[in-house]
């Protein structure tokens, strides 16, 4: 079955730094999604991107779907403690189901 | 003005009791669902509705009962809870129809932690 596997598991930055998570499928995504999860709280949308190539922008956070559509990355400039959360990738794969990656942790050192 | 609300936010109960949550959307959206986060943070789908009917139904035990009075409410009744029950338990709505669509996100609620002891 197709699953999103997202790297790093956990990624510690200090505060002001760039950093860049990763979403990979091994197969074609449709629709792919980015969420945010603080402790506590639901998933916030973030962004969706669709075709091949596309990049999207918010605020100071960027994320891109590669030209095969089989990766995605979350790049954010200059890190602040409000970027601090669990990061997840979700998409529609070849079966229509929406599937999930585990999460990518991020805590910012001030 | 929540969009997406399931009450109660903490839930602590011993094995054996049945319970229920609650999730109303005031989005118009024409699909729910209920996603369990386990302990690694893995979501995984439960139950999907559109319209009232039930349209995604994974491999979830018995026990584990949605109900649709209306297309903006989609409860979970769980029976006799077992301690692998205790997870993070969230509804989602999107304007989705037919289950999916790749061009409407999820907006979630703020999840129900289910402590089972």
């Amino acid at each position: 079955s197709q699953e999103l596997e997202q790297s790093p598991q956990s990624l510690i930055v200090q505060e002001g730094k760039n950093l860049t998570i990763n979403c990979t499928s091994s197969k074609t995504l449709y629709g792919l999604y980015w969420y945010k999860q603080k402790y506590g709280e639901g998933l916030i949308f973030l962004m969706m991107l669709q075709k091949g190539g596309e990049e999207k922008s918010h605020e100071k956070i960027t994320a891109k779907l590669d030209e095969k559509k089989q990766q995605s990355s979350l790049h954010i400039t200059a890190s602040q403690p409000s970027h601090a959360g669990i990061y997840l990738c979700g998409a529609y794969g070849s079966n229509y189901q929406l599937i999930w990656g585990a999460g990518t942790k991020l805590i910012i050192k001030p | 003005d929540t969009a997406v609300s399931q009450t109660p936010k903490y839930l602590v109960t011993q094995m054996g009791n049945d319970k229920s949550i609650k999730c109303e959307q005031n989005l118009g959206h024409d699909t729910m669902y209920w996603y369990k986060q386990d302990s690694k943070k893995f979501l995984k789908i439960m139950f999907s509705y559109n319209n009232k009917e039930l349209i995604i139904n994974e491999t979830v035990p018995n026990r584990f009962s949605p109900k649709s009075p209306d297309k903006a409410h989609l409860n979970l009744h769980i029976n006799s809870l077992e301690l692998g029950d205790s997870a993070v338990y969230f509804c989602a709505s999107s304007q989705a129809g037919g289950g999916f669509s790749y061009n409407s996100p999820l907006h979630f609620g703020n999840g129900t932690r289910l402590t089972v002891t």
